[in-house]
C-alpha cells in the first residue's frame, strides 16, 4: 500500500518551462513534506521541504505548494534546465519519524 | 566532511552466496536505513535501526539481514534466500525524533547476480 502517491512516472519539459510533479497522502499525522532529487547512479539528495502549516516554499526556482485540506503537495521547477534532468521523489514523514517516498518522476528536460 | 560511505560501488553475486553491503556514517546520525530501488517502484524500505543494538524489518526484509554494532556502521547482508537480488541498493541515515527533517543517503551499491 502506497502511503504517498506521486504523478506522473515520468515527465518531458522544453528547457524554459515548468516542471510540476504532484504527490497526494491520505494520513494525517505526516506532519513533514521533503522533496528529494536523484541523478543516475547516485543516491537522493534532499532538494526542499515544507511544514504542513505553510501553504507555500520557494527555494530558488523550485517552489512546493501545499494544500493541507485536500492531503496533496506539489514540486515547481520554473525556468526548467537540462541539468534539472533526473528522478524526483517525494516523501512524508510519520510515526516514528519515518519517511515514506512516492515511486519517483522522472524528468527529462529538452534543450 | 561528514557524509555516508557505500562500498562497493558494484558488486556481483554468484548464485547461492551471501554478500555484504558496506554503509558508514560519520553524522553522528542515530537512525539508519536500507532501501532497495528497481526501475519504476521507487524506494522501498528493508530494514532501519533507530538505536545501536536495536533494528526493525521494513516492507521486503525478507532475505536480508542487518547488524548495528556501531553507531556509524550498518551493514546489508544479502543472502541466498532473496530469489531477486539484482537491484541498487541504498543506505541512508537521520536524526532522530522530531530532528528527522530528511534523510542523507549513499551513493548506493549496484548488485547484480551473475
Amino acid at each position: 500500500q502506497q502511503q504517498v502517491k506521486q504523478s506522473p512516472q515520468s515527465l518531458i519539459v522544453q528547457k524554459g518551462g515548468i516542471s510540476i510533479i504532484n504527490c497526494a497522502y491520505e494520513n494525517t499525522a505526516f506532519d513533514y513534506f521533503p522533496w528529494y532529487q536523484q541523478f543516475p547512479g547516485k543516491g537522493p539528495a534532499l532538494l526542499i521541504a515544507i511544514r504542513p502549516d505553510v501553504s507555500e516554499k520557494k527555494e530558488g526556482r523550485f517552489t512546493i505548494s501545499f494544500n493541507k485540506s485536500a492531503k496533496q503537495f506539489s514540486l515547481h521547477i520554473m525556468d526548467s534546465q537540462p541539468g534539472d534532468s533526473a528522478t524526483y521523489f517525494c516523501a512524508a514523514r510519520g510515526t516514528g519519524n519515518q519517511f515514506y517516498f512516492g515511486t519517483g518522476t522522472s524528468l527529462t528536460v529538452i534543450p | 566532511d561528514g557524509g555516508i560511505t557505500q562500498s562497493p560501488k558494484y558488486l556481483f553475486r554468484k548464485e547461492g552466496q551471501n554478500v555484504t553491503l558496506s554503509c558508514e556514517q560519520n553524522l553522528n546520525h542515530d537512525a539508519m536505513y536500507w532501501y532497495r530501488q528497481d526501475p519504476g517502484q521507487g524506494l522501498r524500505l528493508i530494514y532501519y535501526s533507530q538505536i545501536v543494538n536495536d533494528f526493525q524489518k521494513g516492507d521486503i526484509a525478507e532475505g536480508y539481514s542487518v547488524s548495528r554494532e556501531k553507531k556509524e556502521s550498518f551493514p546489508l547482508t544479502v543472502t541466498s534466500a532473496q530469489k531477486n537480488p539484482t537491484a541498487f541498493y541504498l543506505c541512508a541515515s537521520s536524526l532522530s525524533g522530531q530532528g528527522a527533517y530528511g534523510y542523507t543517503f549513499g551513493s548506493g551499491t549496484r548488485l547484480t547476480v551473475v
